[in-house]
């Protein structure tokens, strides 16, 4: 595709719900990058690949998320038991190089609401 | 761990004035500098960058200097106008500041 594309575009869960968050990265992008912005906030990073595999997942921020990218494209995040804290945008981006060398392009974001 | 630290917003400025937004960082090696801009309405997209010690970014009128030795990247632009307002993150690797928001009066 032409850019970044992530969906949904907004979510709207209760709390303690699982949810999906999926990210379809340039093509040809090795390098993907999941962040969450607050409000007012920059974006926090979360976890990038390199590839299939996590190269760095130091920034999630516990056990109830988790991140995939099986064929080295399409990635999705996962919530579990979400909490009202984890109400925010989340981002993806990909680049061509190794996170930190690279620019980096970003989806529009998935808006995600916990009630 | 890295860190980084923007100047913090709201900056107002009347068009063509002068602008600095300053951003100093904290890193492991000599990691590549990135300004990424948002504007309203849009998701972020890169500005410019700078790649090793010394470099300058340039884009849109807009420039920012890699200074290794004060461990900065200040934003820089001589004249803004009214359609540079926006937020702007300062970004060495990874770690994102806090974003700076633009406001230019006509």
């Amino acid at each position: 595709g032409a850019g970044v594309s992530q969906t949904p575009s907004n979510k709207v869960t209760e709390k303690g719900k699982y949810v999906e968050l999926r990210c379809d990265p340039i093509s040809g992008h090795t390098a993907l990058y999941w962040y969450r912005q607050s409000l007012g906030q920059g974006p926090e990073f979360l976890i990038y690949f390199q590839g299939t595999g996590a190269a760095d997942d130091s920034g999630l921020p516990n056990d109830r998320f988790f991140a995939v990218r099986p064929e080295g494209s399409v990635s999705t995040l996962k919530i579990q038991r979400t909490e009202r804290g984890d109400s925010a945008v989340y981002l993806c981006a990909s680049s061509l190089w190794l996170a930190g060398a690279g620019e980096q392009f970003f989806g529009p974001g998935t808006r995600l609401t916990v009630l | 761990g890295n860190s980084v630290t923007q100047m913090e917003g709201p900056v107002t400025l009347s068009e063509e004035a002068f602008l600095t937004i300053n951003c100093t960082y904290t890193a492991t090696g000599y990691p590549s500098l990135f300004w990424y801009v948002q504007y309203p309405g849009e998701g972020l997209q890169l500005l410019l960058k700078a790649t090793k010690a010394d470099d300058k970014g340039s884009n849109k009128g807009f420039e920012a200097t890699y200074r290794k030795e004060t461990t900065s990247f200040h934003l820089e632009k001589g004249s803004v106008q009214v359609s540079d307002s926006a937020v702007y993150f300062c970004a060495p690797k990874l770690i994102f500041g806090q974003g700076t928001t633009l406001q230019v009066k006509p």
